[in-house]
């Protein structure tokens, strides 16, 4: 069966520090990967996803990053942090091998940028 | 111009009850597919139904079923006999075509309080 893995769970950032997130998907081959985010009490917002290694699609501009080293890694990063990237970030994994093509999403990481 | 709209941020709704949770949908794609994901307060993500744009039947999950009108672009998500747990975010959402690099669009959620 399979399964998406996200970590850290949570996560305390200054401004102006780093950012690495991290998903790994097991029990699948060349799935889609996307990387949300969730403001405390609000709707999805897509930021990344991608449909190979090394091909990643950006919706919004920010000071976010994305990449995909291996078939089923993909990798949030940031220079920089902003008060604003504080939120709920969800990874997230699909095939399209017939209908529903439903996406399956991991744990979650809560961030919070002091 | 919002391809997914939820016009109730919240309900409050007694447990037993069944309950009525309102989706709109703006698209021009003749295929496309509608979801349904429940994220209780931990913060997971759990898909609950499935209308694919060709379906002709609306599809029901146990308690969960969707109301499929398609020439009003609507796609509510009716779960009949609430209970307690069913409190949660429901999100529905829209995928356009069936192309690979196809994206799910989230609407806002509609936050659904089940009293006993």
């Amino acid at each position: 069966s399979q399964t998406i893995h996200q970590w850290p769970a949570t996560l305390v950032q200054p401004v102006g520090s780093p950012l690495s997130l991290e998903c790994t998907v097991e029990g699948t081959s060349n799935p889609n990967l996307y990387w949300y985010r969730q403001a405390a009490g609000r709707g999805l917002q897509l930021l990344f996803y991608s449909v190979g290694i090394g091909q990643i699609s950006s919706e919004v501009p920010q000071n976010l990053s994305a990449s995909r080293p291996q078939d089923r890694q993909f990798i949030l990063s940031s220079k920089k942090l902003l008060l604003s990237d504080s939120g709920f970030y969800l990874c997230a994994w699909s095939v399209l091998l017939g209908a529903p093509y439903e996406q399956y999403f991991g744990p979650g990481t809560r961030l919070t940028v002091t | 111009a919002q391809k997914i709209t939820q016009t109730q941020p919240g309900m409050f709704v007694q447990e037993k009850e069944a309950v009525t949770l309102d989706c709109t949908y703006d698209t021009s794609d003749q295929s496309y597919g509608l979801f349904w994901y429940k994220q209780p307060s931990s913060g997971e993500m759990i898909f609950l139904i499935y209308q694919g744009s060709y379906d002709e039947q609306n599809a029901t999950e146990g308690r969960y079923s969707l109301n499929f009108q398609k020439a009003r672009k609507s796609a509510n998500l009716v779960i009949s006999a609430s209970q307690l747990g069913d409190s949660a975010m429901y999100f529905c959402a829209m995928r356009e075509g069936v192309d690979r690099d196809d994206k799910i669009i989230f609407g806002k959620g509609t936050r659904l309080h089940i009293l006993p």
